[in-house]
Parts: structure tokens; C-alpha cells; sequence
């Protein structure tokens, strides 16, 4: 069975830094591209980040662009995202998922990052 | 990075249908076959429903069905039923430089 688990959420600063994990099992991970979407609350999904399958490739949303950056360990099977000059409107869950060629076949149940001082 | 336009909500009776709609460009709905739909209920994850615009994954109902005609997507939901109450989203591949794009959501109300 397929698992994304994603951790590291919680209450940081406006300026403070974070990183979120997310462990899969179940599949193969370094044969797929893995994707970071966000969701504030109340509020509609937003795509975040995308990392291809070895690692060399990455891409952004303009609103996190050099402020965040997704990484990959294949060898422990965990996505990363290192979140950096943290903002009130970064507020949100944040869901990892697995990308089948085109769409989120698998996703985690999220994790909560809350910007407040 | 323009999210991809859907209506606010839609409701419906059981045993009826329902469509939403995805309006977005020919930079992302209607310049590639890469639309998927998500369903969400509250305080959920979303769940595939639809891929490639009228692909459905396994375990999805017959009752679940994706069309696209130039820059807008469509789910459509015959046959409602009570546990179809949820949130929907579309989403579009959108390039090398945005990449993907979702809409806006749209909550789905059975009556």
C-alpha cells in the first residue's frame, strides 16, 4: 500500500524558518517526481513545488520562488521542503504527492504550518 | 500563475447530474490533455477522481466522467448521491515554467 506521511509542521515566527518531510513507502520512490501543494485554510489547493525523480530538477510557485526549496534522499525514501523568510499568507496544510505523469495519484494527509508571531 | 476558474458551488438532487466547469487558457486547460479532477471532503486529502481530462482510476464510479472542449475542463456527476458532498478541483499541467495550476474549488451540495 502506498504512503506519503508528511511531518514537521507547527508554529513559527513571520521570518522563521521550517522544513517538512514527507516519508513514503509502498512504491519505488526515485522512479517518480513528487510535488508539494498547499491548502490555507478555508481556502482552495495551490500547487508549491515539483522535484524530478533523481533529484536534478526542480520547479516553483512564483510566491515561495527563493524562498523555499524541495529536495529528495532516495535512499531514505523522504521528500523534503525547507521553508525559508516565513509570511502569514504561507499559513497552511501542506500535502506531498506523487505524480503519476500528469496527476496526484497519492497524497499524504498533510501537515499544518502556521505563520504567526 | 492564474488559478484555473470554477464556479463557487453547484448543487443537485440525488439521482440527478451535475457539471462543473474549468475555465482557464490555452497556456494550460486547453493547451494539454494533463486535466485532473480531486475530490475533497472536509479535513480530508483529495482523492483522484479524473486524469488526462476522461480517464478514470480504478475504484472511481462510472458516475464520475471528464470532458474538455478548448480552454474548459468539465466534471460531470450523474446519479448523485449523499456521499458526493464534497469539494471539487481541477487541475492542469501548465508548462515548464508554472508548471501546475489548480482552480479554485468548487463545493458540491446534495439537497
Amino acid at each position: 500500500e502506498v504512503q506519503l506521511v508528511e511531518s514537521g509542521g507547527g508554529l513559527v515566527q513571520p521570518g522563521g524558518s521550517l522544513r517538512l518531510s514527507c516519508a513514503a513507502s509502498g512504491f519505488t520512490f526515485s522512479s517518480y517526481w513528487m510535488h508539494w501543494v498547499r491548502q490555507a485554510p478555508g481556502k482552495g489547493l495551490v500547487w508549491v513545488s515539483r522535484i524530478n525523480s533523481d533529484g536534478s530538477s526542480t520547479s516553483y510557485a512564483d510566491s515561495v520562488k527563493g524562498r523555499f526549496t524541495i529536495s529528495r534522499d532516495n535512499a531514505k525514501n523522504t521528500l523534503y521542503l525547507q521553508m525559508n523568510s516565513l509570511r502569514a499568507e504561507d499559513t497552511a496544510v501542506y500535502y506531498c504527492a506523487r505524480d503519476l505523469s500528469g496527476y496526484y495519484y497519492n497524497w499524504g494527509q498533510g501537515t499544518l504550518v502556521t505563520v504567526s508571531s | 500563475q492564474s488559478a484555473l476558474t470554477q464556479p463557487r458551488s453547484v448543487s443537485g438532487s440525488p439521482g440527478q447530474s451535475v457539471t462543473i466547469s474549468c475555465t482557464g487558457t490555452s497556456s494550460d486547460v486547453g493547451g494539454y490533455n494533463y486535466v485532473s479532477w480531486y475530490q475533497q471532503h472536509p479535513g480530508k486529502a483529495p482523492k483522484l477522481m479524473i486524469y488526462d481530462v476522461s480517464k478514470r482510476p480504478s475504484g472511481v464510479p462510472d458516475r464520475f466522467s471528464g470532458s474538455k472542449s478548448g480552454n474548459t475542463a468539465s466534471l460531470t456527476i450523474s446519479g448523485l448521491q449523499a456521499e458526493d458532498e464534497a469539494d471539487y478541483y481541477c487541475c492542469s499541467y501548465a508548462g515548464s515554467y508554472t508548471f501546475r495550476v489548480f482552480g479554485g474549488g468548487t463545493k458540491l451540495t446534495v439537497l
